[in-house]
């Protein structure tokens, strides 16, 4: 069947644009993940949605980041007034249990 | 707070050695523990999890890893090294959960590299 899906793939947007990042999590999954992979940070949590429960968005860098998910499946990342240090490569995730099902990820470069 | 400390950035084996990969985790309680790997430009790939059942972990690819509490270890291993497996490594830990998954705490990643 069809693993989580991201688009784009690729994005490239100038300091101080707004960003849309996609993610079609796996039919059924309850749970959405989306994590942040950097040079300098490595693997980061960034939100967490689970069912109908509030998201855990303990891991939002800054309130220029929001996320929502639409009718528990696709969800968007938001990035808003870009910086370069969001410049990373945004992985999404989903699960029905423990184990999370990763996408390929979007590479972001802010310019 | 959890967190997972992986030693060695970077290790390399010949082709056919033995692979170890070291995790070490923080966890007031005994979490879940996971090892993921990234091959370029792709996403994360599950090779094994341990979710407080067999200590012994079996997973793809020939790799396994052994649950030590008294350690606090999660060692990854594989008895021979195929040059396929050169990718990097990521160990990641979670609350333990008998329910739902909860996000992952990673570590900073172990690049493997095989030659001949």
């Amino acid at each position: 069947g069809a693993g989580v899906s991201q688009s784009p793939s690729n994005k490239v947007t100038e300091k101080g644009k707004d960003v849309e990042l996609r993610c079609d999590p796996i039919s059924g999954h309850t749970a959405l993940y989306w994590y942040r992979q950097s040079l300098g940070q490595g693997l980061e949590f960034l939100i967490y949605f689970q069912g109908n429960s509030a998201p855990d968005k303990s891991g939002l860098p800054s309130d220029r980041f929001s996320a929502e998910r639409t009718g528990g499946s696709v969800s968007t990342l938001t990035i808003q007034r870009t910086q370069q240090e969001d410049s990373a490569v945004y992985l999404c995730a989903s699960s029905l249990w423990q184990e999370q099902f990763f996408g390929p990820g979007t590479r972001l470069t802010v310019l | 707070a959890q967190s997972v400390t992986q030693l060695g950035s970077h290790v390399s084996v010949s082709e056919g050695a033995l692979v170890l990969l070291r995790c070490n985790y923080s966890s007031s309680v005994p979490p879940y523990l996971f090892w993921y790997v990234q091959y370029p430009n792709q996403g994360l790939q599950l090779l094994l999890k341990y979710t407080s059942a067999a200590t012994l972990v079996k997973g793809i690819n020939g790799f396994e890893a052994e649950f030590k509490k008294s350690e606090t270890s999660f060692h990854l291993t594989k008895p021979s090294a195929h040059m396929s497996d050169a990718a990097e490594y990521f160990c990641a830990v979670s609350p333990p959960n008998t329910g739902t998954a909860s996000k992952l705490t990673f570590g900073t990643g172990t690049r493997l590299q095989v030659t001949l």
